[in-house]
C-alpha cells in the first residue's frame, strides 16, 4: 500500500480482555517496528521484525505481551488479559532492511483498557 | 543506556517568527544518529530532519534546521519563518549505529503558533 496502515484505529476493550492490533507494512518493506506511546510521553519501542523472525524483543514489557509477522507482511500485536496501563496508542513503523532514515510511521491504534 | 531529553513541554511562537526546541541526549556511542520528528492530531510521526553524528556540518531542510553540538550532546532544532502548519507535538530520537534500528524518543514538546 502507499503508507503503513493500522486497524482499528481505536479500540476500546474491558480489563482483563483479550485484543490484537494490525499493521499492514508499506510493500516491500521486511523490516517492521512496534512502538507505543502513553499519553505525555515519547514512544517507546516495543519489537522489531526482519522478515518473519523478532530481532528485537527487548521492549515488550511482559509476557502478555506479543507479537507475530507470519509471512513476513501484515503483523498483529497480541495482548492477553488487558490491564488499564496497557491504555497507550500503538504506533506501527516499517522500513526497507538496513536503510536507517527510512522510518514510515502508521497512525497509530489507540487503546482504551476501561 | 541511551536517554534523550526535551526539558520543554511547551513552546509558543508568533507566526512568521523563529522558534527553537530543545533537545539534549546521553550516550557512550561514537557512532549514532539523531532525528526530530513531527507529530500532529493524526498521530503519524513525521520525519522533519536527521544528523549523522558523524557529520560536523548541521543539517538543514528549507526553514528547519539543526544546531548540533557533539560534546555537549545537543541537538536542537529552529524553525525558521513559522507557520500554522508547524503546530504539533515535536520529539527528538536517537538511534544508535550498527544493524539495530530502535529509536529513542524524548518526551516531546507542544508547539504552538499565533496568528
Amino acid at each position: 500500500g502507499a503508507g503503513v496502515s493500522q486497524t482499528p484505529s481505536n479500540k476500546v476493550t474491558e480489563k482483563g480482555k483479550y485484543v490484537e492490533l494490525r499493521c499492514d507494512p508499506i510493500s516491500g518493506h521486511t523490516a517492521l517496528y512496534w512502538y507505543r506511546q502513553s499519553l505525555g510521553q515519547g514512544p517507546e519501542f516495543l519489537i522489531y521484525f526482519q522478515g518473519t523472525g523478532a530481532a528485537d524483543d527487548s521492549g515488550l514489557p511482559n509476557d502478555r505481551f506479543f507479537a507475530v509477522r507470519p509471512e513476513g507482511s501484515v503483523s498483529t500485536l497480541k495482548i492477553q488479559r488487558t490491564e488499564r496501563g496497557d491504555s497507550a496508542v500503538y504506533l506501527c513503523a516499517s522500513s526497507v532492511a538496513g536503510q536507517v532514515f527510512g522510518y514510515t510511521f502508521g497512525s497509530g491504534t489507540r487503546l482504551t483498557v476501561v | 543506556a541511551q536517554t534523550v531529553t526535551q526539558s520543554q513541554p511547551e513552546m509558543s511562537v508568533q507566526e512568521a517568527e523563529t522558534v527553537t526546541l530543545s533537545c539534549t541526549y546521553d550516550t557512550s556511542e561514537s557512532d549514532y544518529y539523531l532525528f526530530w520528528y513531527k507529530q500532529p492530531p493524526s498521530r503519524q510521526m513525521i520525519l522533519v530532519i536527521r544528523q549523522e553524528a558523524y557529520k560536523q556540518q548541521n543539517a538543514t531542510e528549507n526553514r528547519f534546521s539543526v544546531n548540533f553540538q557533539k560534546a555537549a550532546k545537543s541537538f536542537s532544532l529552529k524553525i525558521s519563518d513559522s507557520q500554522l502548519g508547524d503546530a504539533a507535538m515535536y520529539f527528538c530520537a536517537y538511534r544508535r549505529g550498527g544493524a539495530t534500528n530502535k529509536l529513542i524518543f524524548g518526551t516531546g514538546t507542544l508547539l504552538a503558533v499565533q496568528p
